[in-house]
């Protein structure tokens, strides 16, 4: 069975600019959360969505947004970037809440 | 919220050795669980574990809810558990996962 994944896995962009990143879920996970992880730091939580709905959101700008489709797949898009915004992305699924979470492989955005 | 602390901050080993690692929580948890961060950045799922204890191969794992700790064991190391070591929690109050400050595993040959 596919595990969680995540596209594209590299990304360079230039400050100002707008990036989506995309996620599928393992086949049955209806959670998909988003976690930023900046070198040298632990992941931080940027969103959770359940069932198509927003369940969480992390201490994020509203430049941060995400959203999860019919099929449980889910994008987090990032207006405006700044360089700060440079990090790993992970992506990671649950069956529901009290669940482990398995993560993506991550997408390395840079922003030059 | 919820603060998650891990010991040591960083460990060397020499291929074969055990060792323990910590994670401290400041607050009720319904859920825990143990992550692998290799190299490459993969995060790979170890235990989920709030409370008891677990076991797979080389690595263990316990959870004393009550007590807000848990340990993971890793026996007869090897090069290949070389990377970051995370544990993360769910408390009550919340639905996002909190990381802890990670221990960084090197094995040497």
């Amino acid at each position: 069975d596919a595990g969680v994944t995540q596209s594209p896995t590299h990304l360079i962009k230039t400050r100002g600019q707008h990036v989506t990143l995309r996620c599928s879920p393992i086949s049955g996970h209806k959670s998909v959360s988003w976690y930023q992880q900046v070198l040298g730091q632990g992941p931080q939580f940027i969103f959770q969505y359940y069932e198509k709905e927003e369940r969480g959101r992390g201490n994020f700008p509203d430049r941060f947004s995400a959203r999860q489709f019919p099929n449980y797949s889910s994008e987090l898009n990032v207006n405006a970037l700044l360089l700060g915004d440079s990090a790993l992305y992970l992506c990671a699924s649950s069956s529901g809440y009290n669940s482990p979470l398995h993560f993506g492989n991550g997408t390395r955005l840079t922003v030059t | 919220g919820i603060q998650v602390e891990q010991s040591p901050p960083d460990l060397i080993l020499q291929e074969g050795a055990n060792s323990t690692l910590r994670c401290n929580f400041s607050d009720s948890v319904n859920n825990l669980q143990w992550f692998h961060q290799n190299p490459w950045g993969q995060l790979i799922n170890l235990f989920y574990i709030p409370s008891g204890t677990k076991q797979n191969g080389r690595l263990s794992a316990t959870t004393v809810a009550t007590e807000r700790y848990s340990l993971l064991y890793i026996s007869s190391s090897q090069t290949t558990d070389s990377g970051v070591y995370f544990c993360a929690v769910l408390s009550y109050n919340t639905d996002k996962l909190i990381f802890g400050t990670g221990t960084r595993l090197q094995v040497f040959p």
